[in-house]
Parts: structure tokens; sequence; C-alpha cells
């Protein structure tokens, strides 16, 4: 159980297009979903946090008008990069938190979508 | 100074050996600690899950939990080298908080 899928896996843009993400829980359900960035060889770096049906708490630093989140379900959530540029390349993950059966402070992770932008 | 502590590695050992992997942390309020494992361009993958002080052992894994020192440690034993990979360890805050506040990662390499 507790399994977290990513779409697409890998993307490759051009500059100043945006691209989503989608985020689903497929077992479970999830009150609540993050999203991390990672640079090669560095950790994770929390983005944001979003809980299903409210708007999405981002970390400082982070652009909400340029990473747009959306969690509509308790089973997906997006995560829209807009007008990307070469820098946002980076590998992108998701996790959710299982909402019931004791493991409400385990979060599963996705298995990561990486994104080029040209 | 960071929160969790790591040494990023990289860790070579033979096939067989008996691993550990440690973290110190700064934060006394944490409460749950978590081992996850990275293979390379996949996400991390949940291996241990503690809560406060003390030892859980899974399989081949053992974590252990020292809160009077804020150390963590994740024991491998008998390493194959299909355990090569970064190994997380993360930290959580209690009272349901939600943030989990990750180390930088070790890279573990197991040579046949």
């Amino acid at each position: 159980g507790a399994v977290v899928s990513q779409h697409p896996s890998w993307v490759i843009c051009k500059s100043g297009t945006s691209v989503k993400i989608e985020c689903r829980s497929l077992d479970f359900q999830a009150t609540t979903m993050f999203w991390y960035r990672q640079f090669p060889k560095q950790s994770l770096m929390l983005m944001a946090t979003s809980n299903e049906g409210s708007k999405a708490t981002y970390e400082q630093g982070v652009e909400k008008d340029k990473f747009l989140i959306n969690h509509a379900s308790l089973t997906l959530s997006t995560l829209t990069v807009t007008s990307a540029h070469p820098e946002d390349s980076s590998f992108y993950i998701c996790s959710a938190r299982d909402r019931g059966r004791g493991s409400r402070d385990t979060q599963y992770f996705g298995p990561g979508t990486r994104l080029t932008v040209l | 100074q960071k929160e969790v502590e790591q040494d990023p590695g990289p860790l070579s050992v033979p096939e067989g050996a008996i691993v550990s992997l440690n973290c110190t942390y700064s934060n006394s309020a944490f409460q749950y600690f978590m081992w996850y494992r990275q293979y390379s361009r996949k996400g991390p993958e949940l291996l241990m899950y503690t809560y406060s002080s003390g030892n859980k052992e899974d399989g081949r894994f053992t974590a252990q939990v020292d809160k009077s020192s804020k150390y963590i440690s994740l024991f491998i034993r008998d390493s194959q080298p299909s355990d090569s990979a970064t190994y997380l360890c993360a930290a959580l805050l209690g009272g349901g908080g939600n943030k989990l506040t990750f180390g930088t990662g070790t890279q573990l390499k197991v040579e046949l």
C-alpha cells in the first residue's frame, strides 16, 4: 500500500512555456500533499504544502505565482511551473501524507519528475 | 547550523559489511524520525519510522534514536550491492506537524 504516482516522469520544454505535473495517491486518501525540489546530489527542498480544498502554503523564497499548486481532491495535487526558464530545471518530487490508519505522520513519496527547460 | 546534519559521504563498503549511517539534529522538539532510501533519479522510499528514543528493527535494517544526544542511526546488516543508494534521515515535530526536515543524505556504495 501507500503508493504515490507522478506524471510525467520526465519532461523537456521550451523556455517560456508552462508545465503541469500531477501527483496522485493511488491507494489512500491524502489530506496533505507536499512538493519538493531536488538539485543533483542535494537533499530535498520543500517548496510548498497543500491541503485538499485550500490554498497551498509556500516556503520562504518560493514564488507562488510561478509554482501554482492545486489540490483538488484527496488523491490528486498538481504543480504547474509557469513561464519556465532554464534555472527551473530540476527534479520535482511530491509526497502525500496518509490520512488514516495511525500513520498520519508518515509521508510517502512519488517517483519524481525530471524537468528540463531548454 | 542546519537542523539535521548528515555526512554526505560517499561511503564505500564491501558486500556483507555492517553499515552505520548517522545524523545529528539540533531541535529537541523533533519527535518522529525517519530513514528514506533514494536510488538515483527516483523518489525517496520510506525505510524506517520511529517515534522518540529507542530501537526499531526490520529485517536487515535497525534504526536507533537517542534523544539525549540528538543522534539518529541506521544500521544495515549483511549489506548488498542493491543497498547502494543515498540514505536520507528526516525528522518531524511532534503535535501533528507537517514539515519533514531532511538531512543532506549519505551516498552509500556496496561493492562486490
